[in-house]
């Protein structure tokens, strides 16, 4: 069965203090990988998301970034966090088949306070 | 414009009550997709159920219930016998046919959370 798993669970950084969390998924190939972003407020917002390896797209613009070295393997960076960046951020994947549709599969998310 | 309306933020029952998630969605695309995820405290989102908009059947999960109406564009879920585990927030979604730029694209509500008292 697959297994997506994210670190680290909690994290408190300073403001301008580098970012970087990262995500794998055990038990599948080639998965979509996606990262979500929940505020207060409990939106969820979809940051990015990749198809394949070094393929990333951007869904809103901001300080952080995403890279995909490997094929199960999913980073969220930052090089300099602010106080905005707080929030609860889940890494999720999908099958990577060509139809829409497909479920969306989340991690346990990680909590990061910027103070 | 909003794709997903959850309208009722925070809903309280006692133990063993019926209660109805109520989801609201909006779309131009005649295929579309439409999910519910549980958000437990611990934070993760669990998937409850997924349907596409060729299949109006209401289907039942044990306590769990979910009416898709087309006519309505409703999506509600309905948790019979409510328990104290069920306590958590309810996000509903929707997911558009693929157009490329929008793969992966989940439209959530804002969630309801449901307390249950014991």
């Amino acid at each position: 069965s697959q297994t997506i798993h994210q670190w680290p669970a909690t994290l408190v950084q300073p403001v301008g203090s580098p970012l970087s969390l990262e995500c794998t998924v055990e038990g599948t190939s080639n998965p979509n990988l996606y990262w979500y972003r929940q505020a207060a407020g409990r939106g969820l917002q979809l940051l990015f998301y990749s198809v394949g390896i070094g393929q990333i797209s951007s869904e809103v613009p901001q300080n952080l970034s995403a890279s995909r070295p490997q094929d199960r393997q999913f980073i969220l960076s930052s090089k300099k966090l602010l106080l905005s960046d707080s929030g609860f951020y889940l890494c999720a994947w999908s099958l990577r088949v060509s139809v829409s549709g497909n479920t969306i599969y989340f991690g346990e998310g990680s909590w990061l306070t910027v103070v | 414009a909003q794709k997903v309306t959850q309208a009722q933020t925070e809903i309280s029952v006692v133990e063993k009550e019926d209660v109805t998630l109520d989801c609201v969605y909006e779309t131009r695309d005649t295929t579309y997709y439409l999910f519910w995820y549980k958000q437990p405290p611990s934070g993760e989102l669990v998937f409850l159920i997924r349907r596409n908009s060729f299949d109006e059947q209401n289907e039942i999960s044990g306590r769990y219930s979910w009416n898709f109406q087309k006519s309505t564009s409703s999506f509600n879920f309905t948790i019979t016998a409510s328990q104290v585990v069920d306590s958590a927030v309810y996000f509903c979604a929707l997911s558009e046919a693929d157009r490329g730029s929008t793969l992966g694209r989940l439209y959530f509500g804002r969630g309801t959370q449901l307390t249950v008292w014991p």
